[in-house]
């Protein structure tokens, strides 16, 4: 089955600075990636997605970056704010209906 | 709308109890599913169903049952609780999610049970 790894495990930066979440997967068939975001005691929201016939995508702040080669894809978050403050989730999915996998979570905190 | 519900948010159990975490939808959603997250481990999903009567097993499906007899439940059973099902607890619904093909794949969320297994 697919297998998602996210890196790094805590982020720490200051406000106005970007942040970079970075996730390898395994099967290469996986052609659906999202991100979720996670507030403190809420559920997931997703905040952006990449499908695999495209190698980036903006969204405001927030872009994601997908190299199908070296089975990897990233978020980058410019002029980080502290409601940028939470958990990220990356995930791979497409090669089977009915199931996504998720990365480890990123825990992200922007100090002001 | 109140999109996806948990209920209960808090449970406390003993080892051996049963006890079902529900999961209800508004939004005429066909696919459902229940995840656990736990500390350094991520979002791992539990059960799925693709539509009502159907369900199917995920990663961690050990210890935990599901049905699906309407389009809008999705309840969660623990037959016998165990320590190592003290976890965060989340449903979550979509159209059709990971498939390029149909609709958008978002996921919708409901805010979590905490489960403790003493």
């Amino acid at each position: 089955g697919e297998n998602v790894e996210q890196h790094p495990s805590t982020l720490s930066v200051q406000e106005g600075d970007s942040a970079v979440i970075k996730c390898t997967y395994s099967d290469s068939a996986s052609n659906y990636f999202p991100w979720y975001k996670q507030e403190l005691g809420k559920g997931s929201q997703l905040i952006i997605d990449i499908r695999s016939n495209v190698g980036e995508k903006k969204d405001q702040r927030i872009a994601v970056t997908l190299n199908k080669t070296a089975k990897h894809f990233s978020l980058h978050i410019t002029e980080t704010q502290p409601e940028d403050s939470a958990v990220y989730f990356c995930a791979a999915g497409g090669t089977s209906y009915g199931k996504l996998t998720f990365g480890q979570g990123t825990i992200l905190t922007v100090h002001p | 709308n109140a999109g996806v519900t948990q209920t209960p948010k808090f449970q406390v159990l003993k080892t051996g109890q049963s006890m079902t975490l529900q999961c209800a939808q508004d939004m005429n959603h066909e696919y459902m599913s229940w995840y656990r997250q736990d500390p350094g481990m991520g979002l791992r999903l539990i059960h799925y169903s693709v539509g009502a009567g159907i369900t199917d097993q995920g990663e961690v499906p050990n210890g935990y049952n599901v049905s699906r007899s309407t389009t809008e439940d999705f309840p969660l059973r623990l037959l016998s609780a165990a320590p190592s099902q003290t976890s965060v607890y989340f449903c979550a619904s979509s159209y059709a999610p990971g498939l390029a093909e149909r609709g958008t794949g978002e996921l919708f969320f409901g805010e979590g049970s905490r489960l403790t297994v003493l």
